[in-house]
């Protein structure tokens, strides 16, 4: 089965860029999407296919694909972007799968 | 607008069974794949089963297989999952999501409903 790794939490200062990142064995190969979730809240896609992002997303919000690493970066980080981010592809042995989540916190 | 509406969970016997409906709204329903995802209390994102438009495939993730399944009524623009065995380990937030692509199963998913919870017990 594949397996991805993400770190359980991140933090950033207000204001700063933070970087949450995806990894797994030739990650690079696959189309990787990123969603948001808040507590209580319904996970919301914020990057889909490595690099785009749907209508509505901030542009702070983007993300990279190589290698075994994917990574979604945020810029100019708000409080408003503490939440929980999951990264999530598509894998021929195992199907839809999910990172375990990163918890950002803003500073 | 685009929307998915969960509901039917609620509380079950170990080995009871639950039916939990999704239904759509704002999208030509009939076109895409559906999928249900749960969250255990504290814990990730879990993939649980997918349905293509038209209902021809399903899959399942290995925890449910054989125990849950997953169909469609595209009259009513609305998915089911029926949930037998139920195992404690079962107790989560079920959210149905919409495949973004259509005619595909293999993208993001770019709708979610707000989830409704089972539990087992």
């Amino acid at each position: 089965s594949y397996e991805v790794t993400q770190p359980l939490s991140v933090s950033v200062a207000l204001g700063q860029t933070a970087t949450v990142t995806c990894g797994g064995k030739n990650i690079g190969r696959k189309n990787v999407h990123w969603y948001q979730q808040k507590p209580g809240q319904a996970p919301v896609l914020v990057i889909y296919r490595d690099t785009n992002r749907p209508s509505g997303i901030p542009e702070r919000f983007s993300g990279s694909n190589s290698g075994n690493t994917a990574t979604l970066t945020i810029s100019r980080a708000q409080g408003g972007d503490e939440a929980d981010y999951y990264c999530q592809m598509w894998d021929s042995s195992t199907a839809w799968v999910f990172g375990g989540g990163t918890k950002l916190t803003v500073l | 607008q685009v929307q998915l509406v969960e509901s039917g969970g609620g509380v079950a016997q170990p080995g009871g069974s639950l039916r939990l409906s999704c239904a759509a709204s704002g999208f030509t329903f009939s076109s895409y794949g559906m999928h249900w995802v749960r969250q255990a209390p504290g814990k990730g994102l879990e993939w649980v089963t997918f349905i293509h438009y038209d209902g021809s495939k399903k899959y399942y993730a290995d925890s449910v297989k054989g125990r849950f399944t997953i169909s469609r009524d595209n009259s009513k623009n609305t998915i089911y999952l029926q949930m037998n065995s139920l195992r404690p380990e079962d107790t989560a937030v079920y959210y149905c999501a919409k495949n973004q692509r259509e005619y595909s199963g293999y993208d993001a998913f770019d709708i979610w409903g707000q989830g409704t919870m089972v539990t087992v017990s």
